[in-house]
């Protein structure tokens, strides 16, 4: 079963306007992980955040991580159009040597 | 070349063709994944390859057989596949399987009659 349930499953804004979406997991994480996804294309990989790591930025991105809780979120900043597409959060727990575990994702709509 | 490139981006076949997937990259990675995405739902890993050998199989059915020729090469090998492995299949590497980002290629769209 996967690790991460994302919500909203979609969201739909207006350029300008800030999109938050959350994830949460299960098990321990050594790091959680943001892509995005544009319609049936690959993953592009976002920003990573560590579990000792609290919050992090990079641009119009911020994501923070509660451990306590198992929960992540990922703010979008004055949203564009070209944002519009499915963001995943994704774990790597301490064994899982290889594996990208991802949340059920979530559609984000940006109108122009 | 900072990209996972993979070929076809679309195949159609039936149930009882054999077909293969590719995947190259030439950014030096020594691990390269599959994974299974279906419509509107999360990538879903299948194999690890670390070093060209198969580290990980996630329960994968037989029919799906994995290759690693080379460091810079993996195959998907498809047999007598059922319509339910219609879906998007990726193929992502990273410099080694413990680093934490993995690049995607697009994808190949399957569509099994």
């Amino acid at each position: 079963s996967q690790q991460g349930e994302e919500d909203p499953q979609a969201l739909s804004i207006q350029e300008g306007e800030n999109a938050t979406m959350n994830c949460s997991y299960k098990t321990s994480i050594n790091n959680l992980q943001w892509y995005r996804q544009n319609s049936g294309r690959g993953l592009v990989h976002l920003i990573l955040i560590r579990s000792n790591e609290r919050e992090k930025h990079s641009g119009r991105l911020r994501v923070t991580l509660d451990t306590s809780k198992k929960s992540s979120s990922l703010l979008i900043t004055a949203s564009r159009a070209a944002d519009t597409a499915s963001y995943f959060c994704a774990t790597r727990g301490g064994t899982s040597y290889g594996k990208l575990t991802f949340g059920q994702g979530t559609i984000l709509t940006v109108h122009p | 070349d900072t990209e996972v490139t993979q070929t076809p981006k679309h195949l159609v076949m039936g149930m009882t063709n054999k077909k293969s997937l590719k995947c190259e990259q030439h950014m030096g990675h020594r691990a390269m994944y599959w994974y299974k995405q279906k419509a509107k739902k999360p990538p879903e890993l299948m194999f690890v390859y670390s070093y060209e050998k198969l580290s990980i199989n996630e329960s994968v059915p037989s029919r799906f057989s994995p290759e690693c020729p080379n460091s810079s090469l993996l195959n998907l090998h498809l047999h007598a596949l059922q319509p339910e492995d219609s879906a998007l299949y990726l193929c992502a590497s990273s410099p080694t399987a413990t680093y934490n980002e993995q690049f995607f290629g697009p994808g190949t769209r399957l569509t099994v009659l």
